[in-house]
Order: C-alpha cells, then structure tokens, then sequence
C-alpha cells in the first residue's frame, strides 16, 4: 500500500523559511516522479514543484521559482521540499503527491501557516 | 504557465445528469495533457476518479465518465446521487509540469 506522510509544517513569519519531508513507503521510491501540490484554506489545489526519479530534473509552477526548491533523498525514500522568502499567501496544507498507474496517491499533508 | 479553467459551481438534480468540463488557454485539450478527474469531500484529500481523459478505476462509480469533448476536457455523471455533492478538480500536464483546474463544486439538489 502506497503511504506518504508529510512533516515539518509549522508557523512561520513572514520572510522565514521552513523545510517539508514525506517519507515514502509501499512502492518503489526510486522508479517514480514526485510532486509537492498545495490547498490553501478553503481554495483549490495548486500544483508547487515536481521532481524525477533521479532528481536531475525539477519543475515548479511558474509563481514559486526562486523561493521553492525540491529535492530527494532515494536513499532515505524521502521527498523534500525547501522553502524560503515565506509569504502569507504560502498558507496551505501541503501535500506529497505520487503518480502509479493512472492513480494519484495523496499524503494527509502538513500545514504551514506564515504569519506574524 | 497554462490556465485550466472548471465552472465554478454546478447544480444537478437527483437522478439528473451534468457534465462538468476543463479547459486550457493553450489551445484543446487533447490526450497528450492525460487529463484527470479528481473529486474531493470536506476534510479529505482527493480522489481520483478519471485518468488520461477516459478510464476509469475499479472504485469509480459506474455513473461517471470522462471524455474529450469539443477541445476540452469532461466529466459527465448520469444518475446523480446525494453522495456525489463534492469539488471536482481537473489535472492536465504540461511537458511533465501540472496544472489543476480551479475547482467545480457540484450541488446535488
């Protein structure tokens, strides 16, 4: 079974800087891209940063490049996420994200609050 | 960076049928962004329920479908039920980068 647990949410002021980790298990860590995807407070889902399976390779969404950065660890079977220059718009839950087989395996999240 | 656009809210009857659809400002919609279909109830995370624009999983109720329909993206429901009340969120990709679509939350009423 698939688990992704996410930790390392906290509340942070503004301009701080905080680190994600999901810790991965029940599948093959190493084979597979993973994504970091956010819900801010009532709002939608909005994709943050996705990473290769040898992480040589990472993408972000268009409005965190510069102040987000992802990474892995195959092996620690873990999933990270840097994040810095923290804004009260960062507010969310956010979650650690896997693609198998045409399904979408969603961690529980960790929430980061920015605020002063 | 792509826009993917849902209609934010959609009312169906019981028993009705709506279909809900995804946009992008990139042009249509087409099988090489594999869209997906999520639904998502108050207080828990998604769950998919359409992949690469048609197929379904073993738990997706039979009386949801997806397909590509005139350059977008849809999810059609026949037979709507109460327990069908939710958010539906749309996923394309984009030369391996997501985007979601902004949500359309369905009233059954």
């Amino acid at each position: 079974e698939v688990q992704l647990v996410e930790s390392g949410g906290d509340l942070v002021q503004p301009g701080g800087s905080l680190r994600l980790s999901c810790s991965a298990s029940g599948f093959t860590f190493s084979s597979y891209a993973l994504h970091w995807v956010r819900q801010a407070p009532g709002k939608g889902l909005e994709y943050v940063s996705g990473i290769t399976r040898n992480g040589g390779t990472t993408y972000y969404a268009d409005s965190l490049k510069g102040r987000f950065t992802i990474s892995r660890d195959n092996s620690k079977n873990t999933l990270y996420l840097q994040m810095s220059s923290l804004r009260p718009e960062d507010t969310a839950v956010y979650h650690c994200v896997n693609q198998v087989a045409g399904t979408v395996y969603w961690g529980q999240g960790t929430l980061v609050t920015v605020s002063s | 960076q792509a826009v993917v656009t849902q209609e934010p809210s959609l009312t169906v009857s019981p028993g009705g049928t709506v279909t809900l659809t995804c946009g992008s400002s990139t042009g249509a919609v087409t099988s090489g962004h594999y869209p997906y279909w999520f639904q998502q109830k108050p207080g828990q995370v998604p769950r998919t329920l359409i992949y690469d624009a048609s197929n379904k999983h073993s738990w997706t109720p039979v009386r949801f479908s997806g397909s590509l329909l005139g350059g977008k993206a849809a999810l059609t429901l026949s037979g709507a039920q109460p327990e069908d009340e939710a958010e539906y969120y749309c996923l394309l990709s984009y030369s391996d980068v997501w985007v979601f679509g902004g949500g359309t939350k369905l009233t059954v009423l």
